[in-house]
């Protein structure tokens, strides 16, 4: 049981958009500040989202984030086939003094 | 830019330990801190704990403590993780990545542990 919560999976079209939500609690989202990864079987996850909105040079700008509250949200528009992949959130949690992850949710371009 | 250079794969006995090293190459390694990350099988990310080398004291998180031991060689730039008492529960990869609290934006390639 992770303790942040992300959707196990979520689908859309090529080119719509899909929005991905990071739900926890004061001591992590709601506190601290949000990072999101995309990693593909086999391979290592690649930052795209740091500081709940920043993008890491070379990251395109259809790919944003967000914070309100407890909760964090990515959004990804004009999807393409490559973006296929499992997407986590990450956050420091002030309680448990530890890093935490959502549980990872597969994105899947019909 | 920096990169990091994991120690290749391992198979280990339970009740072993293990022992992953991290490399960095291409920057300064000394002032940046550093996590390892672990993902067992078809499973999500785990964060083990992290450290800044410069400080002497790792922070670990809660379920691994006394059984992981996070260091760093400032002279090679090499970044090392060990895991004790393995059962198989411990197989997975494991990731060292920079960072310490989140915004890990260089990864390693991983290195998978299998306990068997």
């Amino acid at each position: 049981q992770s303790v942040l919560t992300q959707p196990p999976s979520v689908s859309a079209a090529p080119g719509q958009r899909v929005t991905i939500s990071c739900s926890g609690t004061s001591s992590n989202i709601g506190n601290n500040y949000v990072s999101w990864f995309q990693q593909f079987p086999g391979t290592a996850p690649k930052l795209l989202i740091y500081d709940n909105h920043k993008r890491p040079s070379g990251i395109p700008d259809r790919i944003s984030g967000s914070k309100s509250g407890t909760s964090a949200t990515l959004d990804i528009t004009g999807l393409q086939t490559g973006d296929e992949a499992d997407y986590y959130c990450g956050v420091w949690d002030s309680s448990l003094s530890a890093v935490v992850f959502g549980g990872g949710t597969k994105l899947t371009v019909l | 830019q920096v990169q990091l250079v994991q120690s290749g794969a391992e198979v280990k006995r339970p009740g072993s330990s293990v022992k992953v090293s991290c490399k960095a190459s291409g920057g300064s390694f000394s002032n940046f801190g550093f996590s390892w990350v672990r993902q067992a099988p078809a499973q999500g990310l785990e964060w083990m704990g992290g450290s800044i080398p410069i400080f002497p004291a790792p922070n670990y998180a809660q379920r691994f403590q006394g059984r992981v031991t996070i260091t760093a060689d400032e002279s090679t730039g090499t970044a090392y993780m060990e895991l004790s008492s393995l059962t198989p529960d411990d197989t997975a990869v494991y990731y060292c990545t920079r960072g310490l609290r989140g915004g890990f934006d260089i990864w390693g390639q991983g290195t998978l542990v299998t306990v068997s």
